[in-house]
């Protein structure tokens, strides 16, 4: 168990929907990254958060969007979705902004149907 | 940009024997970290072995070892005494020193037979 909560674990939704995904970092980490994995694109990096700010942008789709909260915790929304946004969507933290290790969560898998 | 390569998509291996698992990576960067992750059919992903650029010691972590090559980008990692709970996808992992964000190979699928 790494610390990084993720809710919801399964998410079936259908296309054009929106969905919220949520995570919560380790106690004390301020930085929290998501990564989507995909059958297509394999494991690549959306965005990242750090105590609050955006910090760095990945290849995240402008249907996309994310944000930290005061209480560090962060969500991804995911808007008119379509059928190739299914995939495994992975939360991690660290404690700085360019720490070296990253602590992942046990993912989210989102099934658009 | 950075990019990460692992060019076996599957791998397999005998019980108690070893496997290696290559990995090359381009950057231009000169401080960077590579690590290695597992991801056990549960799809948790949980960091094995990394490796400072930096350092000229190979990491080492129980029976896992990594031959680091920096002039050549190549990363690659050793599994000594294979057991069945290392069946898994293994992905190479690449970071900027200063940077943010962990760049991924397309990972390797190791297969340990009884």
């Amino acid at each position: 168990d790494s610390g990084v909560t993720q809710t919801p674990k399964h998410l079936i939704t259908a296309t054009g929907q929106r969905v919220t995904l949520r995570c919560s970092p380790r106690s004390g980490d301020l930085s929290v990254y998501w990564y989507q994995q995909s059958l297509d694109q394999g494991l690549q990096f959306l965005i990242q958060y750090y105590n609050g700010e955006e910090r760095a942008k990945g290849n995240i789709l402008e249907r996309f969007s994310a944000q930290q909260f005061p209480d560090l915790h962060s969500e991804l929304n995911l808007s008119s979705l379509e059928l190739g946004d299914s995939a495994l969507y992975f939360c991690a933290s660290s404690v700085g902004p360019s720490f070296i290790e990253q602590f992942f969560g046990p993912g989210t898998r989102l099934t658009v149907l | 940009a950075q990019t990460v390569t692992q060019s076996q998509p599957e791998m397999s291996v005998q019980e108690a024997e070893t496997v290696t698992l290559s990995c090359t990576y381009d950057t231009s960067e000169s401080d960077y970290y590579l690590f290695w992750y597992k991801q056990p059919p549960s799809r948790q992903m949980i960091l094995v072995i990394r490796q400072e650029a930096y350092k000229q010691q190979n990491a080492t972590e129980n029976r896992f070892s990594v031959n680091f090559q920096k002039a050549a980008k190549s990363f690659s990692l050793k599994i000594s005494d294979s057991q069945l709970g290392d069946a898994a996808m293994y992905f190479c992992a690449y970071k900027e020193a200063a940077g943010n964000k962990l760049t991924f190979g397309g990972g390797t699928r190791v297969l340990v037979k009884p």
